[in-house]
């Protein structure tokens, strides 16, 4: 079964405003942490943020924040002040902590282009 | 300054050979991952291991190998190539011992079977 679910479809933003992409997850863990990786046009992938399910405060790294809905198993990153280099696909990660489980579940992934 | 290094980053081979792909990573650390990487499919798991001599299957470990016989290396060996395996293939590391445990990738490397 999927563990994490992205399905919007390609996303088109313009410069300066904020994009939301969705991330769904499922699991019966109750340790688990949530991630969030950037992948530009050049291959590499770059992370941006970390959730674990006991921290009582939504992620926050820079312009980007996690908003975490706990009990809806959500966990949509928020990109604020679009930016041209934001660019690039996104994908949504979990970690289940039990029984010392060190693997990272990705989602399919979101694609979001940066419009002057 | 530490880092995670994939060769080749293009391959391109034929069906039926054996093909290695090398990962090697200067950080230490102790858990090192396998996952491709398909349109359609997002990053896949296909081999893992938490320490030398421990290797352990993905989700898409058929006609995969790999040997853990350091920390550094985990290479990645395709018996038998078929154009089903055509991807991008990424290594990543992390420290099992520090923090959430974000997975540090490798610049990939894209395998073509002909």
């Amino acid at each position: 079964a999927q563990k994490i679910t992205q399905t919007q479809p390609g996303m088109f933003v313009q410069e300066k405003e904020a994009v939301t992409l969705d991330c769904t997850y499922d699991t019966s863990d109750q340790s688990y942490g949530l991630f969030w990786y950037k992948q530009p046009s050049s291959g590499e992938m770059i992370f941006l943020i970390y959730q674990g399910s006991y921290d009582e405060q939504n992620a926050t790294e820079g312009r980007y924040s996690l908003n975490f809905q706990k009990a809806r198993k959500s966990a949509n990153l928020v990109i604020s002040a679009s930016q041209l280099g934001d660019s690039a696909m996104y994908f949504c990660a979990m970690r289940e902590f039990s029984y010392g489980n060190n693997r990272l579940a990705f989602g399919k992934g979101n694609q979001v282009v940066v419009i002057p | 300054d530490a880092e995670i290094t994939q060769s080749p980053r293009h391959k391109i081979t034929e069906t039926g050979r054996q093909v290695t792909l090398a990962c090697h990573q200067t950080w230490n650390h102790n858990n090192m991952f396998w996952y491709r990487q398909d349109l359609g499919h997002g990053l896949r798991l296909i081999h893992y291991s938490y320490g030398v001599q421990d290797t352990n299957k993905g989700e898409v470990s058929d006609g995969y190998s790999v040997s853990r016989s350091n920390t550094e290396d985990l290479p990645l060996t395709l018996e038998s190539a078929a154009s089903s395996q055509t991807s991008v293939y990424f290594c990543a590391s992390r420290d099992s011992r520090e923090g959430p445990g974000e997975l540090f990738f490798g610049e990939g490397s894209r395998l073509t079977v002909l």
